[in-house]
């Protein structure tokens, strides 16, 4: 299917964990995102790719990890899950003009 | 440091009303300002607006920048109670993290019957 993918849809997890969530878009945009959306802060960005192997730190990358060996894979690792990332996340691509978003993963560390 | 300020945070009217949403931006080298509407599950795209003074219109919505002021409107006329949902500005700064969007907080709209 065309688009941009995200799974899993919904995760739970305990504290100190390592939890993977997965990004894939099958544009072949340049631009990755990663951000995340929590009540009263909107959507905040973690980090993002601007090509493959290519990736930059964003607003609030404390504990997240990224890679990007392909261009349509954007993996998100949180190294040691802590109860303050429990979100949801949203993964993001783009070339020039809009951002087109996936639907979503929501997690949550116990 | 870049931001972007939505207007009010929330707001609820009745169907048929027209409703203004507002977006104000702080940015080194502006490039584009964007709307997306979210429902529940991801932002959909709206507009893209790059120019002063020139109005964009899908339907029953319209937007229109103005850089002299820093800021953005979003109408909607003649809500339904479809429009109800979290209408997100961002702003693209020219230069930087080339290609990211720095969000606001959004304007929760829920219209009523």
């Amino acid at each position: 299917d065309a688009g941009i993918t995200q799974s899993p849809r919904y995760k739970i997890t305990e504290t100190g964990r390592q939890v993977t969530l997965m990004c894939h878009q099958t544009w072949s945009h340049s631009y990755m995102f990663w951000y995340r959306q929590d009540l009263g802060h909107g959507l905040r960005l973690i980090y993002y790719s601007a090509a493959a192997d290519i990736t930059d730190k964003g607003e609030v990358p404390d504990g997240y990890v990224v890679s990007r060996s392909k261009t349509e894979n954007f993996p998100l690792t949180l190294e040691s899950a802590t109860r303050s990332q429990t979100s949801v996340y949203f993964c993001a691509s783009r070339v020039s003009t809009e951002a087109f978003f996936g639907q979503g993963t929501r997690l949550t560390v116990v | 440091e870049d931001k972007v300020v939505q207007s009010p945070l929330s707001l609820v009217v009745h169907e048929g009303d027209t409703v203004t949403l507002n977006c104000s931006y702080e940015v080194t080298n502006f490039r584009s300002l964007l709307w997306y509407k979210q429902e529940k599950k991801a932002p959909t795209f709206l507009f893209m607006l790059t120019s002063s003074g020139i109005e964009k219109k899908s339907g029953r919505l319209s937007s229109i920048l103005d850089k002299k002021e820093l800021s953005s409107i979003l109408n909607i006329t003649a809500t339904q109670t479809g429009d109800s949902a979290i209408y997100l500005c961002a702003v693209e700064p020219r230069g930087g993290s080339q290609g990211n969007l720095i969000f606001g907080k959004g304007t929760k709209l829920s219209v009523k019957p």
